[in-house]
């Protein structure tokens, strides 16, 4: 049973256009979602976050929308660049004392020169 | 700071054959992660420590895994015998103090191929 889901295997932009990945949810005790990036041959790394408190997050280029009643993020990039390619995991947790997080199955983010 | 430490960076090994994976946390972590991905189930959390207790291990598909902590520095993830469906990147993860809002901070992996 998938808690998270990315429904979209891959995405395929041009240089400079915006990047929208895209989450689902089913878990309505999830309080805490994370993006993180990943380069072939390295782990994920954390890209950024959002508390169910909060319906947007902003970051430089990268911006997470959370629509509680929709049990939906998502992560917008603008403007796309090459080094934007990467794999992308959604991932969320419950709060309290612990930080098990539960991932999606990624999205293939290509941006094209 | 040298990161999240995960030896082999590849094992390729024959169905039967029993399998270590080991990993070496930050330094000063209290939290420890294995995760394994997959094309079709993404990262999937097989088991996590806190100071090197395991705590969750609801993940573990089978008898045939086993993980261990003996210290804060260090971690291994076995698997006996091992199963061409267990072929997958196996991550180890580490975090400081536990809640909701921290992150982890994962290590390069180790691509396990079993034939």
């Amino acid at each position: 049973d998938q808690q998270v889901k990315q429904n979209s295997p891959s995405l395929s932009v041009q240089e400079g256009r915006i990047s929208i990945l895209n989450c689902d949810y089913t878990n309505s005790m999830f309080d805490y979602f994370l993006w993180y990036k990943k380069y072939p041959a390295e782990g994920p790394t954390f890209l950024i976050s959002i508390s169910s408190i909060k319906d947007k997050n902003e970051d430089g280029r990268f911006t997470v929308f959370l629509n509680k009643s929709a049990k939906h993020l998502s992560l917008h990039i603008v403007p796309s660049q090459p080094g934007d390619s990467a794999v992308y995991f959604c991932a969320a947790s419950r709060g309290g004392a612990t930080n098990k997080l539960i991932f999606g199955t990624g999205t293939l983010l290509a941006v094209q020169p | 700071d040298a990161g999240v430490i995960q030896s082999p960076r590849h094992e390729v090994t024959e169905m039967g054959q029993e399998v270590t994976l080991r990993c070496k946390p930050i330094s000063g972590h209290d939290y420890l992660f294995w995760y394994r991905q997959t094309m079709m189930r993404g990262l999937e959390l097989l088991i996590y420590f806190n100071n090197n207790v395991p705590i969750d291990d609801s993940g573990m598909p089978e008898d045939r895994f086993s993980a261990k902590m003996p210290n804060a520095s260090f971690s291994t993830l076995k698997i006996q015998p091992s199963e061409p469906r267990d072929s997958a990147v196996y991550f180890c993860a580490s975090s400081p103090v536990g809640g909701a809002s921290e992150k982890l901070f994962f290590g390069s992996g180790t691509q396990l191929s079993v034939l």
